[in-house]
């Protein structure tokens, strides 16, 4: 199947500071990418939809100015957390799609 | 609201058996169905899709498709404990999109 990569893998950061986790598509070109956080014991939710040149579309209930999604290239979409509080702790998973969802390992992300 | 429902378990199965798991899907048009599994810690990994009524074998995995009913099942022959994780039913509607169920947990007794 198709690889998806992403970047960190964790990341533990200070109340405030923003975060940038990055998706890549490494053996095919993704004109979409979705990002997905996932709670404990919780399922996945979709976040965002990427699209390369233009902007993402969010979901509803997502802060489109605290949750920014770039998708600069075919294979890279970058989501950063700004001013990240202790609610924003959680697993950010990436996918990407031929003609099914592949998923990057995801970034567990840890505000303190 | 496009739901997908799946009993989140545990189910627990004894090594060798047939692990059956099931879900259902409120969306009558949506064509397209996936079963990822994830392992604590992990994203899911896609194992299956079927897109058409009836059975689609993979080794061990069979998915079956029922869309009058809306339901969707996944049944894991000769079941290992390595099976042992959670299994995503998602469901596709729409241009590209997906909805996730919550998952069954499933646990495999050696």
């Amino acid at each position: 199947g198709a690889v998806v990569s992403q970047h960190p893998s964790w990341v533990i950061c200070k109340s405030g500071t923003s975060v940038k986790i990055e998706c890549r598509s490494l053996d095919f070109q993704a004109t979409t990418m979705f990002w997905y956080r996932q709670f404990p014991k919780q399922s996945l939710m979709l976040m965002a939809t990427s699209n390369e040149g233009s902007k993402a579309t969010y979901e509803q209930g997502v802060e489109k100015d605290k949750f920014l999604i770039n998708h600069a290239s075919l294979t890279l979409s970058t989501l950063t957390v700004t001013s990240a509080h202790p609610e924003d702790s959680s697993f950010y998973i990436c996918s990407a799609r031929e003609s099914e969802q592949f998923f990057g390992p995801g970034t567990r992300l840890t505000v303190l | 609201q496009k739901e997908v429902e799946q009993n989140s378990g545990p189910l627990s199965v004894p090594e060798g058996a047939i692990a059956s798991l099931n879900c259902t899907y409120s969306d009558r048009g949506s064509q397209s169905f996936f079963w990822y599994r994830q392992y604590s810690g992990k994203s899911p990994e896609l194992i299956m899709f079927i897109y058409s009524n009836g059975d689609k074998e993979d080794g061990r995995f069979t998915a079956q498709l029922n869309k009058a009913s809306q339901y969707v099942s996944l049944l894991i022959r000769d079941s290992q404990p390595s099976d042992s994780a959670t299994y995503l039913c998602a469901v596709k509607w729409g241009y590209q999109k997906v909805t996730f169920g919550i998952g069954t947990k499933l646990q495999v007794i050696p």
